[in-house]
């Protein structure tokens, strides 16, 4: 059974910076690309980032790129997302989720953690 | 970065069915058989549904069902349940490499 697991949110100041895990257990992460995706209060999902399953290509939405980067340690199975420069609209939710397909569906999602950027 | 373009909400009586429409461009669901619909109940995290246009994973029942036309793509509900009541989102991938999701369906059943 798939599993993921975030972790790394809390309150952090404009700025400043922050680094999101993702712990993935009960499949073979390395054969899968993986997605950060962010939900701010009140609002739905928006796409954030994606890493190919060999880490070969990252590609980000223009509103992290530059700010942010995805990585990922396969033989500690965890996805990351270091998120520097934060701005209060970076408040959100962060999920992960396994890419399933061709750049096409997120199959697994974690529960997600909470980044909140105030002063 | 624009969002695929979704009708805010949508209501049915149970047994009924129910259609979401997703607006996208040239770029993304017009060029791409890569549209995606998640189910998303409050406080929890999006549930796939739909992949690849019309494909439906495993455990996802058959009343859901997906299409596409040029840059429109769609879900319909069949069957209406209270069950179903919940925030639906598209997405599709998109030619620069990038993911782009829907503004959101609120389904209500009456």
């Amino acid at each position: 059974q798939v599993r993921l697991v975030e972790s790394g949110g809390g309150v952090v100041q404009p700025g400043r910076s922050r680094r999101l895990s993702c712990a993935a257990s009960g499949f073979v992460s390395r054969g899968y690309g993986m997605h950060w995706v962010r939900q701010a209060p009140g609002k739905g999902p928006e796409w954030v980032a994606v890493i190919w399953h060999d880490g070969t290509k990252q590609y980000y939405s223009d509103s992290v790129r530059g700010r942010f980067t995805i990585s990922r340690d396969d033989p500690k199975d965890t996805l990351y997302l270091q998120m520097n420069s934060l701005r209060v609209e970076d408040t959100a939710v962060y999920y992960c989720a396994t890419e399933d397909g061709d750049f096409s569906h997120m199959g697994s999602w974690g529960q997600g953690t909470q980044v909140i950027v105030s002063s | 970065q624009s969002a695929l373009i979704q009708p805010p909400s949508v209501s049915g009586s149970p047994g009924q069915s129910v259609t979401i429409s997703c607006s996208g461009t040239t770029s993304d669901v017009g060029s791409y058989n890569r549209v995606s619909w998640y189910q998303q109940s409050p406080g929890t995290a999006p549930k796939l549904i739909i992949h690849d246009v019309t494909l439906r994973p495993s455990g996802v029942p058959d009343r859901f069902s997906a299409s596409k036309s040029g840059n429109t793509a769609s879900l319909t509900i069949s069957g209406l349940q209270a069950e179903d009541e919940a925030d639906y989102y598209c997405t599709s991938y998109r030619s620069d490499n990038t993911c782009v999701f829907g503004t959101g369906t609120k389904v209500t059943v009456v």
